[in-house]
Order: C-alpha cells, then structure tokens, then sequence
C-alpha cells in the first residue's frame, strides 16, 4: 500500500523568511508520480507540480522549489522568501496505479 | 473558461435527508473524482468515473452514490445511509486515468455540506 507523511502538521514563519515542507512517500512501484497541492483558505486545490519517478531533477519556478530524493523517498518543497499569500495548507501526492493517494498536509502561516 | 465547477458553495440539510452536490467540467476531460476533506485530515476518495456511464467505489463509498451520464459532469448524492456527511467536498477531473499512474487531478473549488 502506498503512503504519504507530512509530518510537519503546522508551520508558522515571518514573511521573507525560507521555509521547506517535508514529504516522505512509500511505494513498492519503480513507476510513481509526485504531486504537490496548495490549498488557500478559499479551500480550492491548487496543481503546483507533477514529477515522476524517473526525474530526479530538482526543479526550480519562482520562489518555489523541489527536491526529489528517491534514496530517502522525500520530496520536499521549499518557498522561498515567504510571502503573505503563500499562507496556505499545502499536500503532498502519491500516484503509483491511476489513484492519488494524499498526504494529511502541512498548515503554513505567513505572518507579517 | 475552462475549469471545474461545482454547486452550491454552501448546503445545509437535516438529518435523515439526501442531498445531491454538482460537478461540471468543461476541461474535456474522461476521468472525474469525488473527495471529502475533514479537518486537519487529506483527502479520501469515495468514487471516481474513468468514462461516461461507468464508475468506481473509493476508499469510503458507503453512504454514498453518483452519476456519470455525461462526459462533463459527475453528481455525488449524499444518503441518508451516511452516517457523518457533515465535510467539505472536492471534485476533481483529469484528462484520463493511465496504468503508470494517473494525469494531473485539477480541483473545484469545493462544497461545504453541514447536517443540522
């Protein structure tokens, strides 16, 4: 069965600050995807990324970064420079076989 | 603009009731999702549809039931027989659902249902 753990369930930071959200997945497959959602308080998830298994590249967009470790299974997301409106919860994916199967998300504050 | 709506933002219903919640998307896409969100917990599927006129059970389909008569929507019916409905509730589509793991899932901006 597949699994993924937030551990971090809320973070509270000051704006300009970097701050990473940890996610740590389990799967049996050599073939998976990776997601990361934001969720506002409006309460829509918002797509930020897809990866698959075979890309260990991080990725870099904007202020938003990606680190796909598969030797450690973790897929961590960093903002950097935090603003205000990145005031969120935050999921973390897994996709092995059609079906996602989400994190319980992490909770992050951005305070003035 | 393409994207996923859903109706009403907001349903109150009493106990005893079923009430139907709407998903329209107009993205062309063939798989659509149900999910329900509680508080400080992820997502749980309860059914998704991988083509018009055939869908399949989540992890939590007890209490519940849907449609998929049309390519662009994917109503849930919450029954009676739900025991705790009171959640908010997100539908999802993607273009298809693959066997080396499925497309990207794009949201609607969400139902909040309240059993009084």
């Amino acid at each position: 069965a597949q699994k993924v753990t937030q551990a971090q369930t809320e973070i509270s930071v000051v704006e300009k600050e970097d701050v990473t959200l940890d996610c740590v997945y389990e799967t049996r497959d050599t073939t998976y995807y990776l997601f990361w959602y934001k969720q506002p308080p409006s309460g829509e998830l918002v797509f930020l990324i897809r990866r698959n298994s075979f890309d260990e590249q991080n990725e870099i967009s904007g202020r938003y970064s990606w680190n796909f470790q598969k030797s450690t299974s973790s897929f961590n997301f960093t903002i950097t420079a935090s603003q205000v409106v990145d005031s969120a919860v935050y999921f973390c994916a897994l996709s092995e076989a059609r079906l996602v199967v989400f994190g319980k998300g992490t909770k992050l504050t951005v305070n003035p | 603009d393409g994207g996923i709506t859903q109706s009403p933002k907001y349903l109150f219903r009493k106990e005893g009731q079923n009430v139907t919640l709407s998903c329209e998307q107009n993205l062309n896409h063939d798989a659509m999702y149900w999910y329900r969100q509680d508080p400080g917990q992820g997502l749980r599927l309860i059914y998704y549809s991988q083509i018009v006129n055939d869908f399949q059970k989540g992890d939590i389909a007890e209490g519940y039931s849907v449609s998929r008569e049309k390519k662009e929507s994917f109503p849930l019916t919450v029954t009676s027989a739900q025991k705790n409905p009171t959640a908010f509730y997100l539908c999802a589509s993607s273009i298809g659902m693959t066997s080396g793991g499925t497309d990207t899932q794009y949201f609607g901006p969400g139902t909040r249902l309240t059993v009084l």
